[in-house]
């Protein structure tokens, strides 16, 4: 069974650091990009970027570039999300999802996801 | 950017009701497009893929259509468990990917 499990919720305060996790099961983690997707509180999907685990291959959403890292480690079959210095309007709830397909795309698989709360 | 839109922002129906959302594209995304379903507090769902494909164990009721810009998500007959925010999504710009603003189907 394919499985996308992520890390739990998090409360941060502005300026520091943050590392969320997506832990992949059931299938060659290698072999499928993964993407990262925000939702903030009452709002929509939002694309953020995405990662091939097998080389690290990375894109990013122009909104997202410079604001966050993502990577991976296959070793442990696990994609990452890092912010060195979050804001107050990172606060939303972060999914990670597997992309599959072909020729045309989509996320078949999605994680449970992760609530990122960043509050003085 | 590719824009995405949909129509409406949302809706109320009966049950047993066909409910049809839209999503429009700002140029040509072929028959990349696909829909997905969220339920309250839940995870999205992918329901249909490549504009018109049925993703394996969505109930039948549920249907796409279209190519080029417009598109169309059909609940031919809603259900209770169909209340749910549904979102359209392109996936023709390999780099960027871009959701529609979703659509909040409601029960009556």
């Amino acid at each position: 069974e394919v499985q996308l499990v992520q890390s739990g919720a998090e409360v941060k305060k502005p300026g520091e650091s943050l590392k969320i996790s997506c832990k992949g099961s059931g299938y060659s983690f290698t072999s499928y990009w993964i993407g990262w997707v925000r939702q903030m509180p009452g709002k929509g999907l939002e694309w953020m970027g995405i990662i091939y685990p097998g080389d690290s291959d990375t894109r990013y959403s122009p909104s997202f570039q410079g604001q966050v890292t993502i990577s991976a480690d296959k070793s442990i079959s696990t994609a990452y999300l890092q912010w060195s210095s979050l804001k107050a309007s990172d606060t939303a709830m972060y999914y990670c999802a597997r992309r599959n397909g072909h020729p045309t795309y989509y996320f078949d698989y999605w994680g449970q996801g992760t609530l990122v709360t960043v509050s003085a | 950017d590719i824009q995405m839109t949909q129509s409406p922002s949302s809706l109320s129906a009966s049950v047993g009701d066909r409910v049809t959302i839209t999503c429009r594209a700002s140029q040509s995304i072929s028959s990349y497009l696909n829909w997905y379903q969220q339920k309250p507090g839940k995870a999205p769902k992918l329901l249909i893929y490549d504009a018109s494909s049925l993703q394996s164990g969505v109930p039948s009721r549920f249907s796409g259509s279209g190519s080029g810009t417009d598109f169309t998500l059909t609940i031919s007959s809603l259900q209770p468990e169909d209340l749910a925010t549904y979102y359209c999504q392109q996936s023709y710009s390999t780099s960027l990917w871009t959701f529609g603003q979703g659509t909040k189907v409601e029960i009556k």
